[in-house]
């Protein structure tokens, strides 16, 4: 069964530094989400990405995020200068369609900003 | 705007007893999608089920069932003969309508812990 996958599974990094997590979305599948999850909160969105552009970000993604997709397979989330309250499960989903019936999400990300 | 409320934070169920977690959602587009999502404390987010808007029926998928009652809007999660394995925190979530500048994000409720007592 296809599936998203998410490298690294956890993430410790000091504050100030740059992190960059990695997302292989299902082959076919061309919209690509990234989300993140506080410890103990729901899910939030923070971009969506298709056809090699951002479509939308949220509030939360300021200018120390940013996404790419630099060689049609993997899908990129870098924070240029994590702060502590970066610190959450970073998901990455991705769909056939937009109107798709299922979002498929990775297994996640774990990461802790010290 | 969209919103999804999950008014159980916490639930408990004996194993093999049928639970329903509730759920409802606030839209004036006639066009979305709704979702839950199972996630352990592993901390995965496992898809269970999905309820079109203009679905006639009632999603089912196994042991998990969604009874969707459009006028009131409402989504509930009903798991049949729960197991063990059913102990999570369980997500209901909304698919934001189509039109310009809407890209099929995921809106997500607080979240529901279920627990499964033997």
């Amino acid at each position: 069964e296809p599936e998203v996958t998410q490298t690294p599974s956890h993430q410790v990094t000091q504050m100030g530094q740059e992190v960059i997590l990695r997302c292989v979305p299902i082959s076919n599948h061309l919209y690509f989400y990234w989300y993140r999850q506080i410890l103990g909160q729901k899910v939030e969105f923070l971009v969506s990405f298709y056809n090699n552009e951002i479509s939308e970000k949220s509030e939360i993604f300021d200018d120390q995020f940013s996404v790419e997709r630099p060689d049609g397979s993997n899908f990129t989330l870098k924070i240029r200068s994590t702060k502590l309250e970066d610190s959450a499960m970073y998901f990455c989903a991705s769909m056939l369609e937009d109107r798709d019936t299922e979002a498929f999400f990775g297994q996640g990300t774990r990461l802790t900003v010290v | 705007a969209q919103k999804i409320t999950q008014t159980q934070p916490g639930m408990f169920v004996q194993e093999k007893e049928a639970v329903t977690l509730d759920c409802t959602y606030d839209t004036s587009d006639p066009s979305y999608g709704l979702f839950w999502y199972k996630q352990p404390s592993s901390g995965e987010m496992i898809f269970l089920i999905y309820q079109g808007s203009y679905d006639q029926q009632n999603a089912t998928e196994g042991r998990y069932s969604l009874n969707f009652q459009k006028a009131r809007k409402s989504a509930n999660l009903v798991i049949s003969a729960s197991q063990l394995g059913d102990s999570a925190m369980y997500f209901c979530a909304m698919r934001e309508s189509y039109g310009s500048g809407n890209t099929g994000k995921l809106i997500f409720g607080q979240g529901t812990t279920l627990q499964v007592k033997p």
